[in-house]
């Protein structure tokens, strides 16, 4: 299985502070079909996870540009600017290029 | 909007059978391939099982071949896992989930497999 390393673990931002978010692959995550299948997603506190980023780079409808995305391969981050209350949670990358399906163990943004 | 509300979960003994439900509106649900992400408590998201737009393909972790079966009503746009010979380990949240990018989640239903 594929396997995604987040780091950090937990990140402490002030409130308008950015934060980045590293998700690293075991192996490539480029498909077959020249698509790259890195999503990132929000989980906060009793709540289902939320879409942010899909496709390495791509906001969800609704995401506002304060979230981005970026990388390539096996390197992804996510970057999170002026960041806000409503951003606190734990953040997971999922890989959909190889079965099974693997997410990161996820990072904790927590206010400072 | 899209809707996934899921259904069927409870308190279950090791080795017993439950059988999840997931209702979908919102959106022309023969269109999309669905998926089951579970989440034990205080821990990440696991990957369950995912199931093609017309039924015809099916996905399963590992740990759960052979015990889960995933499938769809089109005419219901109902989503279904079927879990036999429950563990422990099979304690979660489970979502169910829309799409090739999962863009969209249901609220969850706690599974607890205890005697």
């Amino acid at each position: 299985d594929v396997v995604l390393t987040q780091t950090p673990v937990s990140l402490l931002i002030s409130l308008g502070g950015q934060a980045s978010i590293s998700c690293r692959s075991s192996q490539s995550l480029v498909h077959s079909n020249g698509n790259t299948y890195l999503h990132w997603y929000l989980q906060k506190p009793g709540q289902s996870p939320q879409l942010l980023i899909y496709q390495v780079s791509n906001r969800f409808s609704g995401i506002p540009d304060r979230f981005s995305g970026s990388g390539s391969g096996t390197d992804f981050t996510l970057k999170i600017s002026r960041v806000e209350p409503e951003d606190l949670g734990v953040y997971y990358c999922l890989q959909r290029t190889h079965n099974p399906p693997t997410f990161g163990a996820g990072t904790k943004l927590e206010l400072k | 909007e899209v809707q996934l509300v899921e259904s069927g979960g409870g308190l279950v003994q090791p080795g017993r059978s439950m059988k999840l439900s997931c209702a979908a509106s919102g959106f022309t649900f023969s269109n999309y391939g669905m998926a089951w992400v579970r989440q034990a408590p205080t821990k990440g998201l696991e990957w369950v099982a995912t199931i093609s737009y017309d039924g015809s393909s099916t996905y399963y972790r590992d740990s759960v071949k052979g015990r889960f079966t995933i499938s769809r009503d089109n005419a219901k746009s109902t989503l279904y896992l079927q879990m036999n010979s429950l563990r422990s380990e099979d304690t979660a949240t489970y979502y169910c989930t829309r799409g090739d990018i999962t863009t969209h989640w249901g609220q969850g239903v706690m599974v607890t497999v205890s005697s």
